[in-house]
């Protein structure tokens, strides 16, 4: 399977804290992103990064890719109870433009 | 906020009913996607469309078919649909090439149960 899987599957911490969630996947790609859903909702995008960039920002995100390792981090500083959610990364295989694969998410819990 | 709508939110239906779930966008985007996810599981692929009147199944083998006769509108049917159907779909759109490419939108789900 190409799909991506994060890690860890679930993370509780206070509000106030980083949380760093990994992702690892098994094919080429040409870009991976973030996404959020919240219990039982559609997903949201987060943030992409593509296959030749190392890290991104936006806003408390940061996104680090290492396309040798075949892995990503996402890093949410000062987390804030809002944050909590469950958060997916999606690969886009090389040379396919109309397929994502996702993985099976990080629930992350910030404890007010 | 993305504009791409799933009706009907929640649908509790017995076992052997028709049914379709519909899924529209006014972004004009020329992709769109089904995925059927388990509560708090991976998302699977199930169909996906690159443009009017082509649609490709997903990694994930349903039973549900779809159509794609307009651009804003992407419904999947479910001829006869059993308790194994019991998921959310998620429906999702995307515009490569345009403003945030290669991104996805979803619809809020349609969570499906059948009896």
């Amino acid at each position: 399977s190409q799909q991506g899987e994060e890690d860890p599957q679930a993370l509780s911490i206070q509000e106030g804290e980083n949380a760093t969630m990994n992702c690892s996947y098994k094919t080429s790609i040409n870009n991976l992103q973030w996404y959020r859903q919240n219990s039982g909702r559609g997903l949201v995008h987060l943030i992409l990064i593509r296959s030749n960039e190392r890290e991104k920002h936006s806003g408390r995100l940061r996104v680090t890719l290492d396309t040798s390792k075949k892995s990503s981090s996402l890093l949410i500083t000062a987390s804030r109870a809002a944050d909590t959610a469950s958060y997916f990364c999606a690969t886009g295989p090389a040379g396919n433009f109309n397929k994502f694969y996702f993985g099976s998410g990080t629930k992350l819990n910030v404890k007010p | 906020e993305a504009d791409i709508y799933q009706t009907p939110r929640y649908l509790v239906i017995g076992t052997g009913k028709k049914i379709t779930l519909e899924c529209s966008q006014t972004m004009g985007h020329d992709k769109m996607y089904w995925y059927q996810q388990d509560p708090g599981m991976e998302l699977h692929l199930i169909h996906y469309s690159y443009g009017v009147n082509s649609t490709e199944k997903g990694d994930l083998s349903s039973e549900s078919t779809v159509s794609r006769i307009r651009t804003e509108h992407f419904p999947l049917t479910l001829e006869s649909a059993r308790p194994s159907h019991t998921s959310q779909y998620l429906c999702a759109s995307s515009a490569q090439g345009e403003g945030r490419p290669d991104t996805q939108y979803f619809g809020p789900g349609t969570r499906l149960t059948v009896l």
